[in-house]
C-alpha cells in the first residue's frame, strides 16, 4: 500500500513561473514531511521540511503548504529557475499500523524541468 | 566532509554470480537504510538497521541481504542476483529522528 501519492510524475514549468508538487497521505501517525530533491548522478537531499503544527514553512523560493484536515501538502517553487530542475520526492515520517518503528515513506517522485 | 560513501558506482553483473554494495558513513549515525530507485516507484526501502546488530525488512526485502557489524559501515549483499534486480541503489544515514544522508548511488545491471 503506498503510503504518499505524489503528483504529477512529472512537470515543465517556464522560467520564473511557479511549480507546485503535490502530495498526499493517509496515515493520521505521520509527523513530519520533508521534502527531498536529486539531481542526475546524485543521491536526494533534503531540501525543505514541515511538522503538522504549522501550516506554511518558507525558506527562499521554497514553500511547504500543509494541510492537516485534508492530509495533503505541497511544495511551492516560486521564480523557477533552470538550475531547480531536478526529480522532487516528498516523504512523510512515522510509525504504520504493524509496525513499532518510525520510518521515512517516499512518494514515487516529480521530475521538474524549467525552461529558460 | 561528512558524507555516505558507495562502492562501486556503477556495477554490471551475471545471474546468480554473488555480489556486495558497500556502504560507509563518518557521521557516527545510528540510522542507515537501504532504497532502491526505479522509473515511476520512487524510492522504495529495502532494509534498515537501527543500530550495530539491528536490522529490518523494509518494503522490498526479497533477494536482498544485510548486516550491521559496525556502526559506520552497512553493506548490502545480492546472494544470487536476478534481472529483476537491476536497479539503482541509495544508501543513507542519519541520527534518530533527523534528516537522512543519501549517497550518490549504486547503478546495477543484472543480465
Amino acid at each position: 500500500q503506498q503510503q504518499v501519492k505524489q503528483s504529477p510524475q512529472s512537470l515543465i514549468v517556464q522560467k520564473g513561473g511557479i511549480s507546485i508538487i503535490n502530495c498526499a497521505y493517509e496515515n493520521t501517525a505521520f509527523d513530519y514531511f520533508p521534502w527531498y530533491q536529486q539531481f542526475p548522478g546524485k543521491g536526494p537531499a533534503l531540501l525543505i521540511a514541515i511538522r503538522p503544527d504549522v501550516s506554511e514553512k518558507k525558506e527562499g523560493r521554497f514553500t511547504i503548504s500543509f494541510n492537516k484536515s485534508a492530509k495533503q501538502f505541497s511544495l511551492h517553487i516560486m521564480d523557477s529557475q533552470p538550475g531547480d530542475s531536478a526529480t522532487y520526492f516528498c516523504a512523510a515520517s512515522g510509525v504504520v499500523r504493524g509496525s513499532t518503528l518510525g520510518r521515512l515513506y517516499f512518494g514515487r517522485g516529480t521530475q521538474l524541468t524549467v525552461w529558460p | 566532509e561528512a558524507q555516505v560513501t558507495q562502492n562501486p558506482r556503477y556495477l554490471i553483473t551475471v545471474t546468480g554470480k554473488k555480489l556486495t554494495v558497500t556502504c560507509s558513513q563518518n557521521m557516527n549515525h545510528e540510522y542507515m537504510s537501504w532504497y532502491r530507485q526505479d522509473p515511476g516507484l520512487g524510492l522504495r526501502q529495502i532494509y534498515y538497521s537501527m543500530n550495530v546488530e539491528v536490522t529490518d525488512k523494509g518494503d522490498v526485502p526479497e533477494g536482498y541481504k544485510v548486516s550491521r557489524k559496525e556502526k559506520r559501515n552497512f553493506p548490502l549483499i545480492l546472494e544470487s542476483p536476478s534481472p529483476n534486480q537491476t536497479s539503482l541503489y541509495f544508501c543513507a544515514s542519519s541520527y534518530t529522528n533527523s534528516p537522512l544522508h543519501f549517497g550518490n548511488g549504486t547503478r546495477l545491471t543484472v543480465t
